[in-house]
């Protein structure tokens, strides 16, 4: 089954408590990209990356890193957390940077205390 | 003031109903436009996009563009209890996506 998976589904921690959200697709796609949803907000793109070795920043790129060494993982890293960064996260991915079909992973709530 | 406006509800209509959706923007460098359902705890899916201004069908959704005005709007005819979920617009330019923050739907049984 083609799909985007994200792991851990439900994530709390305290704040500078480096912690990882991976993403994994099976699709082969080239494009990747994570979002955080806040409400009223909607869904603010962290960093994205158009092929393996490349990423660029999004809107909200400040406290996160990823990296992008393999085609089907993009892993998102907090290296220290706060409670600002407390979010609902989405990873998405898409054959290509040009292609607007965005497949997106059934999500990750962080909650930082 | 936000590069993509959205009436973010809740809307409630009851079964059958005609619904309209609708999203401003502000930014004319947007390209393509995108209609995304949610449903509660999961991820987005995209339902529809269309780049030039008119309609696009896709069985009971249409999709609705009109580039002069900066406004998108999306119509779900002979709606659904199953259509009760978020629905997101976004724009698309380069390697830039904006979303709209959301309507929540619920349709009535």
């Amino acid at each position: 089954e083609a799909q985007v998976t994200q792991n851990p589904r439900y994530l709390i921690t305290v704040t500078g408590k480096k912690l990882t959200v991976t993403c994994s697709q099976n699709m082969n796609h080239e494009y990747m990209s994570w979002y955080r949803q806040d409400p009223g907000l909607g869904l603010r793109q962290i960093y994205y990356s158009m092929n393996v070795e490349v990423t660029d920043k999004g809107d909200v790129p400040e406290g996160y890193k990823v990296s992008r060494k393999e085609k089907r993982n993009f892993p998102l890293i907090l290296e220290s957390p706060s409670p600002n960064q407390t979010s609902l996260y989405f990873c998405a991915s898409s054959l290509s940077q040009g292609n607007r079909e965005q497949y997106f992973g059934p999500g990750t709530r962080l909650t930082v205390t | 003031q936000k590069e993509v406006e959205q009436d973010p509800g809740p809307l409630s209509v009851p079964e059958g109903a005609i619904v309209s959706l609708n999203c401003t923007y502000s930014n004319s460098a947007f390209q393509y436009f995108m209609w995304y359902r949610q449903y509660s705890r999961k991820g987005p899916e995209l339902l529809m996009y269309t780049y030039s201004s008119g309609n696009k069908e896709d069985g009971r959704f249409t999709a609705q563009v009109d580039k002069s005005s900066k406004y998108i709007s999306l119509f779900i005819r002979d709606s659904q209890p199953s259509d009760s979920a978020t629905y997101l617009c976004a724009m698309h330019y380069g390697q830039n996506f904006v979303f709209g923050p959301g309507t929540r739907l619920s349709v009535l049984p």
